[in-house]
């Protein structure tokens, strides 16, 4: 079975970095896209960034473009999105999932909370 | 921009009953929609993609239908564990995003 756990959330101030990890197991995952989705509090889904399997093509939404990124190891099997600049409205769970499109896998989440 | 929109807001089902929703979006999506469930506090499953292919291990009560502008994910028996948010998602274009729709609440009446 496809597993995927992600890790690294907490407290930020705003104007703050933090970086959210997510290991998988059970899948290929060297060919294996990767996307990162947030949902906050009350609110419905949001695709943030997705990333090629080499790691060679990075996609993000407009509301994070020049403040995230988002990376992989694929010797570690682990997905990363470092996040810098932080606001209030990024708090979020953040999910990692596989899929260049719609996603088939998900993580449990992992929360974000951007507050002073 | 493509806007979608997901209808009703809010959809209230007795157990056993049928439900159908509905998603539709401002432009073509050439069938590329993706159906999920939410349960609340669990992440969202696959359910539907290429508007009518069911994810694996996906029960035959949900069937996904529409083409062009307009799909619909229908519910054929409701059960407990169906009662939960469900949102459509759009995918027909690269590079992303991949918007996904505002999201059908399925409660019990």
């Amino acid at each position: 079975d496809v597993q995927l756990v992600e890790s690294g959330g907490g407290l930020v101030q705003p104007g703050g970095s933090l970086r959210v990890s997510c290991v998988a197991s059970g899948l290929t995952f060297h060919n294996s896209w990767l996307t990162w989705v947030r949902q906050a509090p009350g609110k419905g889904l949001e695709w943030v960034a997705n990333i090629k399997p080499d790691g060679n093509e990075k996609y993000y939404a407009d509301s994070v473009k020049g403040r995230f990124t988002v990376s992989r190891d694929n010797v570690k099997n682990s997905l990363f999105l470092q996040m810098n600049g932080l606001r209030p409205e990024d708090t979020a769970v953040y999910f990692c999932s596989v899929g260049p499109y719609y996603s088939d896998h998900w993580g449990q989440g992992t929360q974000v909370t951007v507050s002073s | 921009e493509i806007l979608m929109t997901q209808s009703p807001a809010t959809l209230s089902v007795s157990p056993g009953e049928r439900a159908t929703l509905s998603c539709r979006a401002s432009q073509d999506f050439n069938n590329n929609v993706a159906w999920y469930r939410q349960k609340p506090g669990q992440a969202p499953r696959l359910l539907i993609y290429g508007a009518s292919t069911r994810a694996t291990g996906v029960p035959a009560r949900f069937s996904g239908s529409g083409s062009g502008t307009e799909f619909n994910l229908t519910i054929s028996s409701l059960q407990s564990e169906d009662f939960a948010v469900y949102y459509c998602q759009y995918y027909n274009h690269w590079p992303p995003p991949f918007t996904f729709g505002p999201g059908t609440r399925v409660d019990i009446k």
